[in-house]
C-alpha cells in the first residue's frame, strides 16, 4: 500500500517529441504528488507537483495529469529537449506523515538530438 | 543562496571502518532528511529530523547506522562498522516545514564505496 509504481524504467525520445512517464499508487490517503528530476551526479530537484483536487497542472513544457479514480498520475514533457535527459522520479505522501515521500523507482529519459 | 551542503562528496573506505557523512541544511529550514539511493532499492528515507529532533528513524537499516543533529545548521550520519552493502549515494535534504506538500531540497550527495 505504500508503494508507488513507476513506468517505464527507461525512455528514449527524439528532440521535439513528447515524453510520458506514468505512476500508480494504491494508498488513497496520499494527497501530494511531486515529480523530481535528477541529473547525473546531482541530487533530485522538485520539478512540479499536484494535489488530488485538480486533474492537471502545467508549468511550461511540463504537465502532470492526475486520475484520482484510477489512482494514477503521469508526467508529460512536451517538445522534449536534450537538456531534459535525466532521471525522473514520481513520489507521493499522505497527510498523516506528509514529510515522508514515497518515491517511484525512477525513469531514465534520453532525448536524442 | 547556498543549497544543502554535504561532505565528503566521495568516500572510499575499507569494510569495518567508521564513516561519517556531514550535512549543512539550508539556513532557516527546520526539517532535515537523510536518504539513501541505490540501484536496487531506489531512494529510501533513512531518518527525518524536525527542529533538530529525530521524528522518524524507521528507515535506518540497523544499529550500525546513527544520525545526529546537534544544532539547526549541522547533521551527521555515521556508519560503524561499515560493510560493502552500505555502498550507496547518501543524500541530505532540508525543508521549511509548513504542513503537507513542502518542497524538499536535496544536496548533491555523498558517494560511499565500502571495499
Amino acid at each position: 500500500q505504500q508503494q508507488v509504481k513507476q513506468s517505464p524504467q527507461s525512455l528514449i525520445v527524439q528532440k521535439g517529441g513528447i515524453s510520458i512517464i506514468n505512476c500508480a499508487y494504491e494508498n488513497t490517503a496520499f494527497d501530494y504528488f511531486p515529480w523530481y528530476q535528477q541529473f547525473p551526479g546531482k541530487g533530485p530537484a522538485l520539478l512540479i507537483a499536484i494535489r488530488p483536487d485538480v486533474s492537471e497542472k502545467k508549468e511550461g513544457r511540463f504537465t502532470i495529469s492526475f486520475n484520482k479514480s484510477a489512482k494514477q498520475f503521469s508526467l508529460h514533457i512536451m517538445d522534449s529537449q536534450p537538456g531534459d535527459s535525466a532521471t525522473y522520479f514520481c513520489a507521493a505522501s499522505r497527510r498523516r506523515s506528509s514529510y515522508k515521500l514515497i518515491f517511484g523507482s525512477g525513469t531514465r529519459l534520453l532525448v536524442r538530438p | 543562496d547556498a543549497g544543502v551542503i554535504q561532505s565528503p562528496r566521495h568516500e572510499v573506505t575499507e569494510m569495518g571502518q567508521e564513516v561519517t557523512l556531514r550535512c549543512k541544511p539550508i539556513s532557516g529550514h527546520n526539517s532535515l532528511f537523510w536518504y539513501r539511493q541505490t540501484m536496487m532499492r531506489g531512494l529510501e528515507l533513512l531518518i527525518y529530523f524536525n527542529n533538530n529532533v529525530p521524528i522518524d528513524d524507521s528507515g535506518m537499516p540497523e544499529d550500525r547506522f546513527s544520525a545526529k543533529m546537534p544544532n539547526a545548521s549541522f547533521s551527521t550520519l555515521k556508519i560503524q562498522p561499515s560493510e560493502p552493502r552500505d555502498s550507496a549515494v547518501y543524500f541530505c535534504a532540508s525543508s521549511l516545514w509548513e504542513g503537507s506538500g513542502n518542497t524538499i531540497y536535496f544536496g548533491e550527495g555523498s558517494w560511499l564505496t565500502v571495499v
